[in-house]
């Protein structure tokens, strides 16, 4: 998607290993999240951030962290991935001042612990 | 808390209306939203409707709010097999939070 982007786009890796995916926006949107998709699940909310070095967690956020040090970067880490995170992975921006333009969602990454 | 529920399947023939429901909880929602998904892609936002609207019709969607029922839906007219994807409702956060309430998505099957 314009403005966002997300890599890697395919990860495969072994349990117990860190992983780091990262999120990269030119919009200069003030808001960033993290979500994963699953089967039967939908979107569920991991962390997001309002702000440089403001960041809150989600409703699955066990086993994540987040880092945002500069407004257009979100990294998102698996501290010791396990076969439990094996999904897709959303990151989506918005900005409060543009409700009315929803949230623009990034290509994902696809992520297999092995 | 906020919940959006969907019906997960909807099958269609190619040219009929489609039409994909949405209830939700949060009656203070300033923005309802619909996303497509598309196989391998992230979310697409498709339109979005303002809390103080009934209707609002873009080309061959139109989506109805009935804020009283908290319900929403989106009408596709003249669906085609390009329409066959996965929809997601979702509403705006409220109360001066900007976290986002997304529905598990309903799945449109388009049959030619």
């Amino acid at each position: 998607d314009a403005g966002i982007t997300q890599s890697p786009r395919h990860k495969v890796t072994e349990t117990g290993t860190p992983v780091t995916l990262r999120c990269h926006q030119t919009e200069n949107h003030r808001y960033m999240y993290w979500y994963r998709q699953d089967p039967g699940h939908g979107l569920r909310l991991i962390h997001y951030s309002y702000g440089v070095k403001d960041t809150d967690k989600g409703e699955v956020s066990d086993g994540y962290s987040v880092s945002r040090s500069k407004t257009e970067d979100f990294l998102l880490t698996l501290e010791s991935a396990t076969s439990s995170q094996t999904s897709v992975y959303f990151c989506a921006i918005s900005e409060p001042r543009r409700f009315n333009y929803g949230y623009t969602f990034g290509s994902g990454t696809r992520l297999t612990v092995v | 808390g906020e919940d959006v529920e969907q019906s997960l399947f909807l099958s269609v023939r190619e040219g009929d209306s489609s039409v994909i429901n949405c209830t939700y909880t949060d009656s203070s929602s300033t923005y309802l939203y619909w996303y497509k998904q598309e196989p391998g892609a992230g979310l697409q936002l498709l339109t979005y409707i303002f809390s103080n609207m009934d209707m609002k019709q873009d080309q061959r969607l139109t989506v109805l709010l009935n804020k009283k029922d908290k319900h929403l839906s989106l009408r596709i007219a003249d669906t085609q097999t390009g329409d066959s994807a996965i929809y997601f409702c979702a509403e705006s956060g409220t109360g001066g939070s900007y976290i986002p309430t997304f529905g598990r998505g309903t799945s449109l099957i388009v049959h030619p």
